[in-house]
């Protein structure tokens, strides 16, 4: 079955260290994003790629990186420079300038 | 900036009851519009959603919502809630200058008692 795989469910991590988040698609999307969703808060978007090698800074990119260098894969990097990195974060794709995404079951992210 | 607001925070409802969420985007034009839906435990999936044509959009599992232009709203309804409904619930509007970025509500969660 097509989807988004998420990796891994739970991640703990110390305060000052950076963690790689996996993010693979096998739906021939164009487009993948990463999310961060925060209680009363809805989801708040990071990053975003639209095509391969490509990828644009959302709403609160401070202290995130990605990649994208496959078109299946899009991980994400919590730096240490990043204030609050205790979260749930989500993936998710969608056609290019095709509306609906699918998303990841996510990660939940807590960094002590 | 684009916005999309809903009203509720949490919503609390007995079975049978019927359900309303409110749902504001900030901009007019023309405009998509989504419900998506998290079940607890679960991933967010696609609820319904407005492309254009009929403002009455029906969805999965007995949802429906309207699209109020003059209101810029699309309120997200269910005549009568089951206690399977009981999820968080977050409305989306794709960015006007960039589509392939969508701008997600704070969410409503509900909660339906048996």
């Amino acid at each position: 079955d097509g989807g988004i795989t998420q990796s891994p469910k739970y991640l703990f991590r110390k305060e000052g260290q950076n963690v790689t988040l996996s993010c693979e698609q096998n739906l021939n999307h164009d487009a993948m994003y990463w999310y961060r969703q925060d209680p009363g808060q809805g989801l708040r978007l990071i990053y975003y790629s639209q095509i391969v090698n490509d990828f644009q800074k959302g709403d609160i990119a401070e202290g995130y990186s990605v990649s994208r260098e496959k078109k299946e894969s899009f991980p994400l990097t919590v730096t240490s420079a990043q204030k609050n990195p205790t979260a749930f974060y989500l993936c998710a794709s969608s056609m290019y300038r095709t509306y609906g995404y699918t998303f990841g079951s996510g990660t939940r992210l807590t960094v002590v | 900036a684009q916005s999309v607001s809903q009203h509720n925070h949490h919503v609390i409802l007995s079975e049978a009851a019927s359900l309303e969420l409110g749902c504001n985007y900030s901009y007019g034009g023309t405009v998509n519009l989504f419900w998506y839906v998290q079940y607890p435990g679960q991933h967010l999936q696609l609820l319904l959603k407005y492309f254009s044509g009929d403002p009455l959009v029906k969805g999965i599992k007995g949802f429906e919502a309207e699209f109020i232009k003059s209101k810029f709203s699309f309120n997200l309804r269910k005549p009568s809630v089951q206690w399977s409904d009981t999820a968080e619930y977050f409305c989306a509007v794709p960015m006007k200058t960039s589509y392939d970025k969508v701008i997600f509500g704070p969410g409503t969660s509900l909660s339906v008692i048996p």
